[in-house]
């Protein structure tokens, strides 16, 4: 089946710093990616969908100067975590879809942000 | 997005069968079903989807009943490699512009006895 590699699965960084997460569809080219942050015990919020070629969009409350998104090709996007503070420390998610709206979602493994 | 509506939490044994219910009365007739489930400190992975039919894979069995406005998702003998959060989603395939959001709920979160 379709893999979503997601990288690095983990990071631990200094409150200031900026933090790169990246996204790639292994074998098929993914129209659209989308982004979501999850918390301890809670659901996945969507942050932002990111089409290929094209500037994301954000949810309601995503602030985008600081969750940069970017998705330059059919299988890689990427999400910038810019001057990380403790309150962005948090389990994000990334998803792609080959076509459109019937079509299964898949999940990169997530990466696990701990600001200090 | 219609919305789903999930128990928080269910216990069953290993080794049983399990049956998650959702129900989803706002569903419109061409909405899809989708079913995810998401383990431990991982991403959610698909499981199994549906339009009116009951559909059957090597994870699970979805039996949707004849209204739409409910669905149960059956995993057949559960281990504890099941235990997870599930996911039931409503997603339209006609919805093909290139803002299609995918929302999750809160899930149903599953323990597995053993």
């Amino acid at each position: 089946g379709a893999v979503v590699s997601q990288h690095p699965s983990w990071v631990i960084c200094k409150s200031g710093t900026s933090v790169k997460i990246e996204c790639r569809s292994l074998d098929f080219q993914a129209t659209t990616m989308f982004w979501y942050r999850q918390f301890p015990k809670q659901s996945l919020m969507l942050m932002a969908t990111s089409n290929e070629g094209s500037k994301a969009t954000y949810e309601q409350g995503v602030e985008k100067d600081k969750f940069l998104i970017n998705h330059a090709s059919l299988t890689l996007s990427t999400l910038t975590v810019t001057s990380a503070h403790p309150e962005d420390s948090s389990f994000y998610i990334c998803s792609a879809r080959e076509g459109a709206g019937n079509e299964k979602l898949f999940f990169g493994s997530g990466t696990q942000l701990s600001v200090l | 997005d219609a919305k789903t509506t999930q128990p928080n939490s269910m216990e069953s044994n290993e080794e049983e069968p399990v049956h998650l219910p959702c129900n989803h009365s706002t569903i419109s007739g061409t909405d899809y079903i989708h079913w995810y489930r998401q383990l431990p400190s991982q991403g959610p992975e698909y499981v199994i989807h549906g339009l009116t039919s009951n559909v059957n894979n090597r994870m699970a069995s979805l039996a949707i009943a004849e209204d739409r406005k409910s669905s149960t998702l059956i995993l057949h003998r559960a281990t504890l490699r099941d235990a997870a959060v599930y996911y039931c989603i409503l997603r339209d395939p006609l919805y093909m512009n290139r803002d299609d959001k995918i929302i999750f709920g809160k899930g149903t979160r599953l323990h597995i006895l053993p």
